[in-house]
């Protein structure tokens, strides 16, 4: 399909890992990120990856990409209570560096004390 | 300013006005991209540019709605003849050939 998708919610209890998944849809996207939006508040640029790594890591954010499955994850340790917000993937269509960029629909986090 | 700078931050304005809609974006950024989020919904795709041309306006939902980008710099997206649907926040991106894509703070909308 054209989509982008995620699942919408995902509760978890703090201290625990988060993970959240992802499919997109060109094989020939060369940029697939991962941004974070507090309630009232733009669009935070967490992290991306290239196309060409399988993995990122960046502190307490792992990135899991599997081209072949066109399967992207966002993984976060010890959870917390301020990392409750909606989570958006998003990949890069095309070639180019600056393709269209194209999201998901957000995946609400939910961490309870 | 560092980051991507949208203006106004807020616009109320009424059924059948014109509205224009402003993004500064990071210096030297050559992508420009325009995103309209409704309440509690995902980012729906506008158009994007490549410095000041647009390789896909594929987003815009009438002809109501038009953009231009000046300079390879700030761009501005028109509203015209604005309609209750119209309501939303109206979120800008810039990205560098590195790949980063920052957003703006956004422009809500709201049609009355």
């Amino acid at each position: 399909g054209e989509d982008v998708e995620q699942s919408l919610f995902l509760s978890v209890r703090e201290g625990d890992s988060s993970v959240i998944n992802c499919t997109y849809t060109d094989s020939s996207s060369t940029y697939l990120y991962w941004y974070k939006q507090e309630p009232g508040a733009g669009l935070q640029l967490l992290t991306y990856i290239f196309s060409n790594m399988d993995m990122k890591q960046d502190q307490r954010l792992t990135v899991l990409l599997n081209k072949k499955d066109k399967h992207l994850s966002l993984r976060i340790a010890d959870t917390q209570t301020g990392d409750s917000a909606i989570y958006f993937c998003a990949e890069s269509r095309g070639s180019s560096n600056t393709g269209k960029l194209i999201f998901g629909q957000g995946t609400t986090l939910q961490v309870k004390p | 300013g560092a980051g991507v700078s949208q203006s106004p931050s807020n616009k109320v304005t009424e059924k059948g006005k014109d509205v224009e809609l402003r993004c500064d974006p990071i210096s030297g950024h050559t992508a420009l991209y325009w995103y309209r989020q409704s309440l509690g919904q995902g980012l729906e795709f506008l158009i994007y540019f490549q410095g000041n041309s647009a390789p896909d306006k594929s987003g815009l939902p009438s002809d109501r709605f038009s953009a231009e980008r000046t300079g390879g710099s700030v761009s501005t997206l028109t509203i015209q003849r604005t309609q209750q649907e119209d309501s939303a926040v109206y979120l800008c991106a810039s990205s560098s050939r590195l790949g980063e894509a920052f957003f703006g703070q956004g422009t809500r909308l709201t049609v009355v």
